[in-house]
């Protein structure tokens, strides 16, 4: 069974641009949730998508946001980066249902704001 | 909103001892907590996790207590290998207002297991 796949591994960008990283859920999980990691703030919570629907958010601005497509499939996007958006940025996916239950992450996208 | 401390931040034993990592939260609402253990260029790994309803739970070399009493819960390593090194992380998932979870996670420690 594939894992969480991610893409791509890494992202150097200017700022003021945008960005859109892709995860792809193990097959037959339909949440996926995306975690920004970094060494001040440690690993803290966007949001999470169930059956195409974002069903809770972390405290971030609206500069970040998501979808999740029919496949399951998700994607993040962040506009008018900063550098403090600097970050690993993981997915994880988990089975059906409410939270709680075991995710599973990706490698994460590595991205550089320069 | 749920807080979670974890302690230590950094943690150094010798090959064979055992190692101990501690979190606090504060929901008492809160009721699934896991660990998860990251290496060098991965992703966090799930290693074990533990439910509000259960005391501890073990697997093989490695161990969750909780106490819900006290809003804390600790991971167990036991015999410690070289390969146990890395960073861990604990996470306490707690229901919001609408019935779904939230989750908030430990700052992470990071072990080091010296051969």
């Amino acid at each position: 069974k594939a894992g969480v796949t991610q893409t791509p591994r890494y992202l150097i960008k200017t700022r003021g641009q945008q960005v859109t990283l892709s995860c792809s859920p193990i097959s037959g999980h339909r949440s996926v949730s995306w975690y920004q990691q970094t060494p001040g703030q440690g690993l803290q919570f966007l949001f999470e998508y169930f059956s195409e629907t974002q069903r809770n958010k972390g405290n971030f601005p609206g500069r970040f946001s998501g979808r999740q497509f029919s496949n399951s499939r998700s994607e993040m996007n962040v506009s008018t980066l900063e550098l403090g958006d600097s970050a690993l940025y993981l997915c994880a996916s988990s089975v059906p249902g409410q939270g709680g239950t075991e995710a599973f992450f990706g490698q994460g996208t590595r991205l550089t704001v320069v | 909103g749920e807080n979670v401390e974890q302690h230590p931040s950094t943690l150094s034993v010798q090959e064979g001892d055992s190692a101990v990592i501690k979190c606090t939260y504060s929901d008492s609402a809160s009721n699934y907590f896991p660990w998860y253990k990251q290496e060098l260029g991965k992703g966090p790994q799930l290693i074990i996790d533990i439910r509000s309803n259960v005391g501890e739970k073990k697997d093989q070399r490695i161990a969750v207590t909780l106490n819900k009493t006290a809003k804390h819960f600790s991971l167990h390593i036991t015999e410690t290998q070289p390969e146990d090194s890395a960073v861990y992380f604990c996470a306490a998932f707690n229901p919001d207002s609408g019935g779904y979870q939230k989750v908030t996670f430990g700052t992470g420690t990071k072990l080091q297991v010296i051969p």
